[in-house]
């Protein structure tokens, strides 16, 4: 089974701070890594999928970076708002279009 | 365009009988994955289909689970004889193509209760 570990598993962060949390992965048989934004209620949604060591993604206020080498991936939020509310997921693809999911982060932006 | 719809969104069952959740893809999607969340649990993967083929269903329970996703209709996820322990939220995603640099588009999922 390959491990896919999130960190924090869950943070609280002040509105208008910046906040940042990791995913890592097994770093040998790298295909691709996948950032999804859960709500309570509603369907994961897609953020971001990273294939290049080094790459570096951005959406809105939310970025995320890669380092395939040694397993692991940033993903960061500028300038929290309560709308960023969410569990941040982070998948690793096993093999052809069989994902597997870290648990989470969940993050609470309070005003 | 609509998104990955499945139904119901609730299912009550007792034990032992059947369930069968749908999944209707993206417009213009031909692959679709199922995952399922236990309780207290991430997502998990079950099994992945294309268009009258099953690619890979290594994360399928060996037994009273089976999947099938026809040329025509909706993608069935299909459990016999449930057990209390099949009680979870059952997802389903879609893409256009399987390549691993493509996201999977998700739907709301079924949550299935065991009574």
């Amino acid at each position: 089974i390959l491990n896919v570990e999130q960190s924090p598993q869950s943070l609280h962060v002040q509105e208008g701070d910046s906040t940042n949390f990791t995913c890592s992965f097994p770093s040998s048989n790298f295909y691709a890594l996948h950032w999804y934004r859960w709500e309570t209620a509603k369907s994961p949604e897609a953020l971001f999928v990273m294939t290049l060591n080094g790459d570096e993604k951005k959406k809105g206020r939310i970025s995320a970076t890669l380092n395939t080498k040694e397993g692991y991936s940033y993903l960061y939020i500028k300038g929290s708002q309560p709308e960023d509310s969410a569990t941040y997921l982070c998948a690793f693809t096993v093999s052809w279009g069989k994902l597997q999911f870290g648990a989470g982060t969940q993050v609470v932006v309070t005003p | 365009n609509a998104g990955v719809m499945q139904n119901p969104r609730h299912l009550v069952r007792r034990r032992g009988q059947e369930a069968r959740l749908r999944c209707s893809p993206m417009k213009g999607h031909s692959h679709v994955y199922w995952y399922r969340q236990l309780p207290e649990e991430g997502l998990k993967f079950m099994v992945y289909l294309q268009k009258e083929n099953i690619i890979d269903e290594s994360g399928m329970p060996k037994e009273r689970f089976s999947a099938e996703f026809p040329k025509e209709g909706p993608s069935i996820l299909r459990i016999q004889q449930v057990v209390r322990g099949d009680s979870a939220a059952y997802f389903c995603a879609s893409s256009p193509w399987g390549a691993s640099n493509q996201p999977q588009h998700f739907g709301d999922g079924t949550r299935l209760s065991i009574l």
